[in-house]
Order: C-alpha cells, then sequence, then structure tokens
C-alpha cells in the first residue's frame, strides 16, 4: 500500500525565512506526488504535483518541491516566508491505476512576523 | 474557473437521523471522489465514481452509500448516524479524459454535526 510521511505536525517559521515542509513516500509502484494546502474553513487547494516528468516541480505562491526517487522524498520549500502562507499543508500520494489519494497527517504551518 | 460545488456547506442532523451530500463536478470532469476529514485529521479516501460506476471503495461505513447520477453529480447518503460521523467531507473531481495523471480538484467541503 502507499502511504507518505511528514514529520512535525507544527511548524514555525519566521517572516521572510525558508519555509522547509517535508514528505517521504512508500510505494511499491512509481508514485505521482502531490502537496495540497488548506486555509481555515475551506477545502485543499492544489499546490502542485509530481507525475514522472520534471523532477523539480514549481507550483502556485511561490513554493516548489523536489522528487528524489534515491530518498524516496517529496519536501516542499519556499525561499521567503509571507504572513499569507500560514495555513495545513498535506502531501499525498497515488499512482496510475489507483487514484485514491492517500495524505500524510498535514503541517500546520505558522508565520511568526 | 468553475469548481466543485458542495452543498450544504454545513448540516447538523441528531443521533441515528439521515443526511445527504451533494456534490457537482468541475465541468467535463467525469470522476469524482468522496473524503472523510475528521477533526484534525488527514483526509481519508471514502469512495470514488467513474463514468457513473463505482470505480474504488475505501473506508467507507456500510451505513454509508453514494452514486453518481448522468449529470455526473455526486450524492453521499449517510443512514443512522453517530456522533463519530462528524466530519469535514469533500468531494473532488478530476478528468481521465485529460491525460494520464489523475489530477483531483477539491470542493470546499461540507461540515457535517452530529448531536
Amino acid at each position: 500500500a502507499q502511504s507518505v510521511t511528514q514529520l512535525g505536525s507544527h511548524v514555525s517559521v519566521s517572516e521572510g525565512a525558508l519555509v522547509l515542509l517535508r514528505c517521504n513516500y512508500s510505494s511499491s509502484v512509481p508514485p505521482y506526488l502531490f502537496w495540497y494546502v488548506q486555509y481555515p474553513n475551506q477545502g485543499l487547494q492544489l499546490l502542485l504535483k509530481y507525475t514522472s516528468a520534471a523532477t523539480l516541480v514549481k507550483g502556485i505562491n511561490g513554493f516548489e518541491a523536489e522528487f528524489k526517487k534515491s530518498e524516496t522524498s517529496f519536501h516542499l520549500t519556499k525561499p521567503s516566508a509571507h504572513m499569507s502562507d500560514a495555513a495545513e499543508y498535506f502531501c499525498a500520494v497515488s499512482h496510475y491505476g489507483n487514484n485514491r489519494l492517500a495524505f500524510g497527517k498535514g503541517n500546520q504551518v505558522v508565520v511568526i512576523p | 474557473a468553475a469548481g466543485v460545488i458542495q452543498s450544504p456547506r454545513h448540516l447538523i442532523k441528531e443521533k441515528r437521523e439521515t443526511a445527504t451530500l451533494k456534490c457537482y463536478p468541475i465541468p467535463r470532469h467525469d470522476t469524482v471522489y468522496w473524503y472523510q476529514q475528521g477533526p484534525g485529521q488527514d483526509p481519508q479516501f471514502l469512495i470514488s465514481f467513474y463514468e457513473k460506476m463505482q470505480s474504488d471503495k475505501g473506508s467507507i461505513p456500510d451505513r454509508f452509500s453514494a452514486q453518481q447520477f448522468s449529470d455526473y453529480h455526486s450524492e453521499l447518503n449517510m443512514s443512522s448516524l453517530e456522533l463519530g460521523d462528524s466530519a469535514l467531507y469533500f468531494c473532488a473531481s478530476s478528468s481521465r479524459l485529460a491525460g494520464v495523471v489523475d489530477t483531483q480538484y477539491f470542493g470546499p467541503g461540507t461540515r457535517l454535526t452530529v448531536l
């Protein structure tokens, strides 16, 4: 079965500092990987996705993620945090032939002024 | 751009009552997914439909049923509600016609509270 692990449920970052959210996946077949963001009382918004093309994926709002097969990782980064980045971030995995998403536990990001 | 529509946005029910949640996918999307997100939890896959046929089934209780209609909208029916059913229910849609990768776009969710 496919799964993802996100460590550190709460992540605090200073405004202007690097945002780094870690995601490690487990999958017996080539994975598709996604990062979603959830603002309070809202749905899940797709930030970016990896679909076996370029390993460095750029998404919306200045976020990017790099797929590293050797490390089974898909970490999310943003060079400079903004107050508006405060939200919950979920990493998710699926693969061809099994489209259900398996989510990690999420990271609640707090941006400190 | 049109997004996934879910109704109602909020629903309050008593134990043992029934509830029906509706989902209207993005136009021309042929696949619908349902997820349940408990308080402080990650979303859990319940069930999906492709071209009006059930395509996958996850951890959906037997008390729940769902279907996709000819206009591609979907309904999740929940009976004999329990306190533990209180959660945010998401619908997502995708288009398999667009390519191999299934990218799911989520609606705003229905918050169900069971008292």
